[in-house]
């Protein structure tokens, strides 16, 4: 298995874009969750999904941010508009079972000017 | 409410010096508990993990945790750290609910001086 797929791995944009961020989990798991990684404020869970449906969105920051699982196959985390202090690692991770291991992918490196 | 304290916020050992990172976690119910290891630069990945059987879990690369359950910890340890240890350590909890969540500890940062 490939594992977690993310991509870009890297996305530099300006303030005030949209910014579309996609995952591919492992193929047959049934969770899948987005983090946000920064210096400042750590690893922060912003939303999970369980068979495509979010459970808990209490993570988002704001309004700005908005994700979709369209299938079992694929999700977006979407930023817009952008600002400086969205700029973080965000990873999104996949686990199979519940209380089972999760599974992190590369992560993408958003830099927001 | 699940949580995880990770009261260690940096240790800074020599190399072939003993380690022991601490975690306590609460949590009512039957738990898993995890360890996950972020070298600089890349993403977390498995150390080890402990779902029932021996509290005593071995992971890759030498790491070790014990789950003592009437203490509600998970602690990590090497008997011998290597510079390639350098990194961040994150303990986790996480439940058999099908609404839960893996809850990470605030991380452990690991420097080695060669």
């Amino acid at each position: 298995d490939a594992g977690v797929i993310q991509s870009p791995r890297h996305e530099v944009t300006e303030m005030g874009q949209e910014v579309t961020l996609r995952c591919k989990p492992i193929s047959g798991h049934d969770y899948l969750f987005w983090y946000r990684q920064t210096m400042m404020r750590g690893l922060e869970l912003l939303i999970y999904f369980n068979n495509n449906v979010p459970i808990d969105d209490s993570g988002m920051p704001e309004d700005r941010f908005s994700a979709k699982m369209p299938n079992a196959s694929f999700s977006t985390l979407k930023i817009q508009p952008s600002e400086p202090r969205d700029s973080a690692v965000y990873f999104c991770a996949s686990r199979g079972l519940a209380g089972g291991t999760q599974y992190f992918g590369p992560g993408t490196r958003l830099t927001v000017l | 409410a699940q949580s995880v304290s990770q009261h260690n916020h940096h240790v800074i050992l020599s190399e072939a010096a003993s380690l022991e990172l601490g975690c306590n976690y609460s949590y009512g119910g039957t738990v898993n508990l995890f360890w996950y290891v972020q070298y600089p630069g890349q993403h977390l990945q498995l150390l080890l993990k402990y779902f029932s059987g021996d509290p005593l879990v071995k992971g890759i690369k030498g790491f070790e945790a014990e789950f003592i359950k009437s203490k509600f910890s998970f602690n990590l340890r090497k008997p011998s750290v290597q510079w390639s240890d350098t990194a961040e350590y994150f303990c986790a909890v996480d439940s058999y609910s099908s609404a839960s969540k893996i809850i990470f500890g605030s991380g452990t940062r690991l420097s080695i001086r060669p």
